[in-house]
């Protein structure tokens, strides 16, 4: 069974610019979550997507946003681009939600703003 | 927030057991106690998780105190590839969100 695919790998966006991450989740995978990695912050939690509907909600600002299809693939923009974007946002995929499966990530997508 | 306290660092030599400690003290009876790992950059791996009984699979043991405070991620035969930073995770109650600690970097000796 394929694992979770993020696309594109690497992106190099200005500031100022809007990006668009996609996150294909592993067959059967209904629920979809997003993070952004970087140095000094660490993993935090952006949002969850389940039955295309956004269940929760990480502390960022609203230049961050997802939607889920149909088909439990998913996205996530970022719009105005700041240099503090810059990292490495991941998404994860897990069977249902509100109960306790186990949540498998992807490579990630590396998010360079300059 | 992160309900989890681990230690920043260790080392285990390979072959032996690597023992990772986790401090969950405040967490609450129907949270469960989940660990992943990430090895350089690479999206973190499942590894194992628990609500109170002791758990094994083919990569590690969870073992969770009676009072479940914290709990211990065991490599039973540590190998040069499981280096990596280990995290230790208390999934908060009615959804899917991890929030992850600053985790252990475990380094494998030769």
């Amino acid at each position: 069974k394929a694992g979770v695919t993020q696309t594109p790998r690497y992106l190099i966006k200005t500031r100022g610019q809007q990006v668009t991450l996609s996150c294909s989740p592993i067959s059967g995978h209904r629920s979809v979550s997003w993070y952004q990695q970087t140095p000094g912050q660490g993993l935090q939690f952006l949002f969850e997507y389940f039955s295309e509907t956004q269940r929760n909600k990480g502390n960022f600002p609203g230049r961050f946003s997802g939607r889920q299809f149909s088909n439990s693939r998913s996205e996530m923009n970022v719009s105005t681009l700041e240099l503090g974007d810059s990292a490495l946002y991941l998404c994860a995929s897990s069977l249902a939600w509100q109960q306790n499966y186990e949540q498998y990530f992807g490579p990630g997508t590396r998010l360079t703003v300059t | 927030d992160a309900k989890t306290t681990q230690p920043t660092s260790m080392d285990c030599a390979e072959g032996r057991a690597a023992n990772l400690p986790c401090n969950h003290s405040t967490i609450s009876g129907n949270e469960y106690v989940y660990w992943y790992r990430q090895i350089h950059s690479q999206g973190p791996q499942y590894i194992i998780h628990g609500l109170k009984n002791n758990e094994t699979n083919e990569m590690a043991s969870l073992i969770i105190t009676e009072d479940r405070k914290s709990s211990t991620l065991i490599l039973p035969h540590a190998t040069l590839r499981d280096t990596a930073v280990y995290y230790c995770i208390v999934r908060v109650a009615g959804g899917n969100q991890f929030y992850f600690g600053t985790g252990t970097s475990l380094t494998v000796i030769p």
